[in-house]
């Protein structure tokens, strides 16, 4: 079965500070790879996605994430965070008909 | 609204009382996924249809909780006989199995408490 690590659950920064969440998977097959974000009192929001190709992946909000296969890691970057990035970001990975999600980083930031 | 819709948003009932949860994903989308959340953790997988077929079900799904998607829309999420342990989100997803470099639609989530 697949499972997701992430460290560092909670991370407190300023704005203008560069952000960077790590994520370790483990899954042998066909690896897709998610990133997404809980906003205070909201939904589960797509952040990112990788599935083949580039390995560095592009998402919204000005985030972006790095597969590295030889590392089992997905790490997740934002080189200036502001205010309304406040929020908890999950890593997922998907095998066996399903997404399998690490614990989750509670990310706050200081204006 | 095009996205999941679930019902209600939150919950409170007694410890043994039976509670029934309602989730209504993206019109198009053949595949519903239930989710649990509690404090601190992440989404932990429960179990997932496709168009009216339960085609998994975790171990965390005890004998008391049980989910139908009866006509391959909607779905409900029923736990009988509360547990204070019950008490978290309940978030459903879908999908459409056919796009398969899309990720999950999520809810809002239902969240009860079990006092």
């Amino acid at each position: 079965a697949q499972s997701v690590s992430q460290h560092n659950h909670h991370v407190i920064l300023s704005e203008a500070a560069s952000l960077e969440l790590g994520c370790n998977y483990s899954y042998g097959g066909t690896v897709n790879l998610f990133w997404y974000v809980q906003y205070p009192g909201q939904h589960l929001q797509l952040l990112l996605k990788y599935f083949s190709g580039d390995p560095l992946v592009k998402g919204i909000k000005g985030f972006e994430a790095e597969f590295i296969k030889s590392k089992f890691s997905f790490n997740l970057r934002k080189p200036s965070v502001q205010w309304s990035d406040t929020a908890e970001y999950f890593c997922a990975v998907r095998g066996n008909n399903r997404l399998a999600f690490g614990k989750g980083n509670q990310v706050v930031v200081i204006p | 609204d095009t996205g999941v819709s679930q019902d209600p948003r939150h919950k409170i009932t007694k410890r043994g009382q039976n509670v029934t949860f309602r989730c209504d994903p993206i019109s198009e989308h053949n595949r519903l996924y239930w989710y649990r959340q509690t404090l601190g953790q992440g989404p932990e997988f429960l179990t997932y249809f496709q168009n009216e077929a339960q085609l998994e079900k975790s171990r965390l799904l005890s004998d008391r909780f049980s989910a139908e998607r009866p006509k391959g829309s909607f779905s409900t999420l029923e736990i009988q006989r509360t547990e204070q342990g019950d008490s978290a989100m309940y978030l459903c997803a879908s999908s459409l199995v056919e796009q398969t470099n899309y990720g999950y639609t999520f809810g809002s989530g239902t969240r009860l408490t079990v006092v």
